[in-house]
């Protein structure tokens, strides 16, 4: 399995300004994602983080609102850019190891 | 893209009997199919898997079925306990190393 740590582990942003998310992994694994959760509701993929490239982004996700980066196979970033009320929501890596896609704690953001 | 829909939304069973949840996924070429619980406040956990190679597989009071032909699949919980109370996500992806779509969600209650 994979110990997965995010930080921070909750925050609360102003609009405007944004919050960098930071996952981090305790072995090197090829594949890492990035998921949203709104409150009561399904995960969301946000992106595909490819180390050594730019991140593969879903549709309606867009690499100005959500820059990734992902500089070595056991560290990645989500930054969440011009906050709205909107991006309030839980935010979640997740990584695959041996054949299990494993979850970080989540990064819980509210926007004021 | 792939979308997996799940029903029911909610599910409420008395102790002892049986759950089920069922999805359906549109894209034919998904061949995994991974069930998570997600507690209160908690990340989600891995439960079971499927893979398309088989029709069902069984975990103690967990198991799940596969209708490739159809894609359907269900998540069947036997003899549910108190510990059963949750919300379940099933999931459909290429392989257990590709990104996951996750289906709405089904929030289970066991009545004592």
């Amino acid at each position: 399995s994979a110990v997965i740590s995010q930080k921070p582990s909750r925050d609360i942003c102003q609009r405007g300004t944004s919050l960098t998310i930071q996952c981090q992994v305790d072995s090197q694994v090829t594949m890492m994602f990035w998921y949203r959760q709104q409150p009561g509701q399904s995960l969301t993929l946000i992106a595909t983080a490819n180390q050594g490239s730019e991140a593969t982004y879903e549709s309606g996700f867009v690499i100005d609102k959500f820059p990734i980066s992902r500089p070595n196979l056991t560290f990645s970033t989500l930054t969440v850019s011009n906050l709205s009320p909107e991006d309030s929501s839980i935010y979640l890596c997740s990584v695959v190891s041996g054949e299990t896609q494993y979850f970080g704690p989540g990064t819980r953001l509210l926007v004021l | 893209g792939e979308n997996v829909e799940q029903h029911p939304s909610t599910l409420s069973v008395q102790e002892g009997d049986s759950a089920v949840i069922k999805c359906t996924y549109s894209d034919s070429a998904s061949n995994y199919f991974p069930w998570y619980k997600q507690e209160l406040g908690k990340r989600p956990q891995l439960i079971i898997d499927i893979r398309s190679n088989v029709g069902e597989k069984k975990d103690q009071r967990i198991a799940v079925t596969l209708n490739k032909t159809a894609k359907h699949f269900s998540l069947h919980i036997t003899e549910t306990q108190p510990e059963d109370s949750a919300v379940y996500f099933c999931a459909a992806s290429k392989s257990s190393a590709s990104k996951i779509i996750f289906g709405s969600g089904t929030r289970l209650s066991i009545r004592p």
